[in-house]
């Protein structure tokens, strides 16, 4: 398996406050990505990083926000949670050889009471 | 922008029986295709890909898809199925995004439920 982990891996916070989700990698790869998974939708994607400091919006990124720093890290920070923000959310990484492979996080189920 | 339909929500069937699950998408150019399998309270993992060349590709577990540009489809196929195939099962179509990353858009998924 990759070395994907991502913390926390549950978190019930309260409306109006900010959250910050982490993905940590241990492979080293260029390309990370940020989505969230709600029933009846898939997966889809909020932001991705294709490098330090380098990120784009996905499809649904309002109300987030994300930061790189470093090639191991990347951050999902929700600004001000909110009740529909509330679902599992999914960390990946692709390397620079196989962008289109990509290797999922066990995710982060988030509750926003 | 590329769209992924997977009409089946949920599929049930029996040990040891055949499986297709279907999957039509949508896209301007040569389809990057895949399959996604996801375990309960798991992550997604890949089960096969298809880029290029032969329409019928082989993945893990025994899996294969064939892709079929005249239908738009890339259904999953596994001639028999163990219980432990009970899963939720993803299908994608991928292009291509900035820096050189790739970006995936997803179906819905469809359930797997296999009787005994």
């Amino acid at each position: 398996d990759a070395g994907i982990t991502q913390s926390p891996r549950h978190k019930v916070t309260e409306t109006g406050t900010p959250v910050t989700l982490r993905c940590h990698q241990t492979e080293n790869h260029r390309y990370m990505y940020w989505y969230r998974q709600d029933p009846g939708h898939g997966l889809r994607l909020i932001h991705y990083s294709y490098g330090v400091k380098d990120t784009d919006k996905g499809e649904v990124s309002d109300g987030y926000s994300v930061s790189r720093s470093k090639t191991e890290d990347f951050l999902l920070t929700l600004e001000s949670a909110t009740s529909s923000q509330t679902s599992v959310y999914f960390c990946a990484i692709s390397g620079q050889e196989k962008p289109y492979e990509q290797y999922f996080g066990p995710g982060t189920r988030l509750t926003v009471t | 922008a590329q769209s992924v339909t997977q009409p089946d929500i949920h599929i049930t069937v029996s040990e040891g029986a055949s499986l297709e699950l279907r999957c039509n998408y949508s896209y301007g150019a040569t389809p990057y295709l895949f399959w996604y399998v996801q375990s309960p309270g798991q992550g997604l993992q890949l089960l096969l890909k298809y880029f290029s060349g032969d329409t019928l590709v082989q993945g893990i577990k025994g899996f294969e898809a064939e892709f079929k540009r005249s239908q738009s489809s890339f259904n999953l196929r596994k001639p028999s199925v163990h219980w432990s195939d009970a899963a939720e099962y993803f299908c994608a179509v991928g292009a291509p995004a900035s820096g050189g990353s790739y970006i995936p858009t997803f179906g819905r998924g469809t359930s797997l439920i296999v009787h005994p």
